[in-house]
């Protein structure tokens, strides 16, 4: 089945600093989601992206989908102790698949 | 504003007991997703359900786990005779799926143990 490469796995930064992960995939996506898991919860929606070389903004965070629809990635400027969590992209393959396939997810820490 | 519920939040069975965990999607969203989370993974697909049909099972396993969302009341997912590499937590979400739009809003989850 299709499979998302997320990284880097983990991260660990100063308070401040902009942080930059990514996903691969080897098949194309049609829709790429990014959410942030706290954790003993759900996954939280951050961005939505549809379209190849889509770049959507959502306060500190930044996110694209590639021109090839096979990655995707995030950016966090200055970065706040909130921000830590785990980060995961998803997307939808298939044509008129509707299941999400996940990344494997980066751990954010944030040194204060 | 009730988002996505899904109880238990906890869910303790013996090896051999039949665990139900329970998903009321959020308000005017008719399709639903069941997804598997294990330690240190991202999610894993199991099922995605419309009202009264099973659209996509393709991620259940063959045996023991059923699933379905009826006219009236919350989606179930069903595991009979639980084994314990079936603890896991176990994500619900459910979208409105609007212009071609899929936009996936997950619950707590269950977090189902195995003893």
């Amino acid at each position: 089945g299709q499979q998302l490469n997320q990284s880097p796995q983990s991260m660990f930064i100063q308070e401040g600093e902009d942080v930059s992960m990514n996903c691969t995939s080897s098949s194309i996506f049609n829709t790429w989601l990014w959410y942030k898991q706290d954790p003993g919860e759900g996954p939280v929606l951050l961005i939505a992206l549809y379209k190849a070389g889509e770049l959507t903004s959502n306060g500190r965070l930044t996110a694209q989908f590639g021109i090839t629809r096979k990655d995707s990635f995030l950016n966090i400027s200055a970065s706040i102790p909130s921000d830590v969590g785990i980060y995961f992209c998803a997307g939808t393959g298939d044509q008129g698949a509707q299941k999400l396939v996940f990344g494997q997810g980066t751990r954010l820490t944030i040194n204060p | 504003n009730a988002g996505v519920m899904q109880n238990p939040r906890h869910l303790v069975r013996r090896r051999g007991q039949e665990a139900r965990l329970r998903c009321s999607p959020m308000k005017g969203h008719s399709h639903v997703y069941w997804y598997r989370q294990l330690p240190e993974e991202g999610l894993k697909f199991m099922v995605y359900l419309q009202k009264e049909n099973i659209i996509d099972e393709s991620g259940m396993p063959k045996e023991r786990f059923s699933a379905e969302f009826p006219k009236e009341g919350p989606s179930i997912l069903r595991i009979q005779q639980v084994v314990r590499g079936d603890s896991a937590a176990y994500f619900c979400a459910s979208s409105l799926v609007l212009g071609g739009k899929n936009i996936q809003y997950f619950g707590a989850g269950t977090r189902l143990s195995v003893l």
